[in-house]
């Protein structure tokens, strides 16, 4: 069975330090990975992704992750936090090699992150 | 680009109304999407998939007959909540992808639905 676990409820940092939001997963197969962002009363936007090759993946906002296969890791990160950045973050895995249909995703149960000026 | 539309933003409605929301992808042709329902502050639960053209397939525990779900161009996607009862108040968000397993979901900015 897959999952997505992210270990921490919510994430506070002030403004101009490093920003990290923790994700792991566990799948079978090779996974494809995506980081998306909520804001109050929005939608998901999708922020990145990681399918194959380079481990650090850049995506939106001045935002990165790497993947780190051995310990099935997938961890957003931001070298400057702004106030903006505050939201709710979502870490999502689509497994490969298997029947799933048509691109479903397993979401994580979300990071509020807080950034104080 | 990869805009999706979800209107209502916000319905409030008496208990046994059917309520329809529609989503639409604006600069892509979503082959497949995706409804989901979120408590506060909780993650997405997925309710259902459809493919343009075929019927939904509805999630462990989704009522099919409760969530009518109609994809009927590559465009548009529907989902009614037909005789609306106070416990299906909830934050629905809608998404869609164009297909290709590498491809992200383009999400909807959802729908708040309060039943009296």
């Amino acid at each position: 069975a897959q999952s997505v676990a992210q270990p921490e409820d919510q994430v506070n940092v002030a403004e101009g330090n490093p920003l990290t939001v923790k994700c792991t997963y566990s799948v079978s197969g090779n996974p494809y990975l995506f980081w998306y962002v909520q804001y109050p009363n929005r939608g998901l936007q999708f922020l990145l992704k990681y399918i194959t090759g380079d481990n650090l993946v850049k995506g939106s906002y001045g935002f990165e992750a790497e993947f780190n296969k051995s310990q099935t890791s997938f961890h957003l990160k931001k070298p400057s936090a702004l106030v903006s950045d505050s939201a709710l973050y979502f870490c999502a895995v689509r497994p490969l090699g298997t029947t799933d249909s048509w691109g479903k995703l397993q979401f994580g149960a979300g990071t509020q992150v807080v950034v104080t000026p | 680009g990869a805009v999706v539309s979800q209107h209502p933003s916000w319905v409030i409605c008496k208990s046994g109304t059917s309520v329809k929301i529609e989503c639409r992808s604006l600069d892509f042709q979503a082959t497949t999407m995706f409804w989901y329902r979120q408590f506060p502050k909780q993650s997405l639960m997925l309710m259902a998939t459809s493919n343009e053209g075929s019927k939904a397939t509805y999630e462990q525990g989704v009522e099919k007959d409760k969530f009518l779900i109609n994809h009927a161009s590559l465009t548009l996607s529907t989902l009614t909540v037909t005789s609306a009862h106070p416990e299906d108040s909830s934050f629905y968000i809608c998404s869609g992808t164009g297909g290709g397993s590498n491809q992200p979901q383009h999400f909807g900015d959802g729908t708040r639905l309060s039943i009296l």
